[in-house]
């Protein structure tokens, strides 16, 4: 049961513009999103979190989104670059105590020059 | 600061062979991790542990998977018998703790294990 969902496989984006990937879950316990950024043959990357509390957090050209009601968020790049073409996923964690990561299957994100 | 290492960085064995992948977490992290991702999805862990004990292994197939934090530092995961759909990415990552989270994770560049 995949309880975090990135429903756009992939995404195009000319450079300069906006870029937003967007991502479902369906357990109300998660708090704690994330969203990681992978390059080939690496790992992924942290990029950016936001609290339940919140509803915005920003971090330079990067934004994340939380809408809770609707179970929704979403991450907002601009301008974008070449250098954010990689894929991005989405992940949440809820208050278990055990700090485990439920990650969506990742956005592929190209960034045309 | 040294990030999550990860050895091998590829490896391929036959079915109902063992194999064995080594992670050292950021120094100071208390919280190690074990996730598996198949090719085209998220990873998904399979065992966390808080300094030598571990949190969470309800996803781990423990008839054929285990894995040790024995010094609460470095870890080894194994398979064996390895089966062919253990074909995937092994990543590691770590965090700085559980109490007073949550924290981000920290991943390593993965090892990627083919069974022919």
């Amino acid at each position: 049961d995949q309880q975090v969902k990135q429903n756009s496989p992939s995404l195009s984006v000319q450079e300069g513009r906006i870029s937003i990937l967007n991502c479902d879950y369906t357990n109300s316990m998660f708090d704690y999103f994330l969203w990681y950024k992978k390059y080939p043959a690496e790992g992924p990357t942290f990029l950016i979190s936001i609290s339940s509390i919140k509803d915005k957090n920003e971090d330079g050209r990067f934004t994340v989104f939380l809408n809770k009601s609707a179970k929704h968020l979403s991450l907002h790049i601009v301008p974008s670059q070449p250098g954010d073409s990689a894929v991005y996923f989405c992940a949440a964690s809820g208050q278990t105590g055990a700090n485990n990561l439920f990650f969506g299957t990742g956005t592929r994100l190209t960034v045309i020059p | 600061e040294a990030g999550v290492a990860q050895s091998p960085r590829y490896k391929i064995i036959e079915k109902r062979q063992s194999v064995a992948f080594w992670c050292n977490p950021i120094s100071g992290h208390a919280t190690l991790y074990w996730y598996q991702q198949i090719l085209g999805q998220g990873p998904k862990l399979l065992i966390q542990f808080q300094n030598n004990g571990v949190v969470d292994d309800s996803q781990l197939p423990k008839d054929r998977f285990s894995a040790e934090r024995l010094k609460g530092v470095d870890s080894t995961l194994k398979i064996q018998p390895a089966k062919l759909e253990d074909s995937a990415v092994y990543l590691c990552a770590s965090s700085l703790s559980l109490a007073g989270g949550p924290y981000e994770q920290y991943f390593g560049p993965g090892t990627r294990l083919t069974v022919t």
